[in-house]
């Protein structure tokens, strides 16, 4: 089956502008994630949705934003960038709980640069 | 606080010798435990991961990993590596009551030498 989709896979934005990051999950997938990496603080957890609702968050500031769809795809949003939003973002999805066969997939990312 | 440590960030290793990453967690239960590898430019595939059951579990491409509560550490191992193994190698928890929200150690960084 196919795998976690994110698009677009790479783009250049300037500062203060805002940019949209897709993610499409595994199929019967419910739960998708965010992560920003960056080499200098790594992974880090931005927010993940379940069923539309954001269930957990990260600690961004409120210019990072998400969303998910009736059908599981989400969406985030970054708005007015700084130069330190360049990162690759990624988006990764699972089945609702820990239950032991459940394992969370990633996405290929979106290498996101601010100039 | 809770924190996920990779006491090593880079790693030399020759071809064909063993290779043994190290992980270590500091929650107050035991959380949920994977190992992925990130390739550059890639995103992160899963290794392996750790639910409950047999504290050795193996993965894919010849990794095993040992979970061991009393040091609350969960190793990565290979036998013999392979100049395809070059990557980064992330250790990462979950909570059960915060499935989703992964918690990733810094990271190591793998070269293998002929």
């Amino acid at each position: 089956k196919a795998g976690v989709t994110q698009t677009p896979r790479y783009l250049i934005k300037t500062r203060g502008q805002q940019v949209t990051l897709s993610c499409s999950p595994i199929s019967g997938h419910r739960s998708v994630s965010w992560y920003q990496q960056t080499p200098g603080q790594g992974l880090q957890f931005l927010f993940e949705y379940f069923s539309e609702t954001q269930r957990n968050k990260g600690n961004f500031p409120g210019r990072f934003s998400g969303r998910q769809f009736s059908n599981s795809r989400s969406e985030m949003n970054v708005s007015t960038l700084e130069l330190g939003d360049s990162a690759l973002y990624l988006c990764a999805s699972s089945l609702d709980s820990a239950a032991s066969g459940n394992t969370i997939y990633f996405g290929e990312g979106s290498w996101l640069t601010v100039v | 606080a809770q924190s996920v440590t990779q006491p090593d960030i880079h790693i030399t290793v020759s071809e064909g010798a063993s290779l043994e990453l190290r992980c270590n967690y500091s929650y107050g239960a035991t959380p949920y435990l994977f190992w992925y590898v990130q390739s550059p430019g890639q995103g992160l595939q899963l290794l392996l991961k750790y639910f409950s059951g047999d504290t050795l579990v193996q993965g894919i491409k010849g990794f095993e990993a040992e979970f061991k509560r009393s040091q609350s550490s969960f190793n990565l191992r290979k036998p013999s590596v392979h100049w395809s193994d070059a990557a980064e190698y992330f250790c990462a928890v979950v909570l059960t009551d915060s499935w989703g929200k992964l918690q990733f150690g810094a990271g190591t960084q793998v070269v293998v030498t002929p």
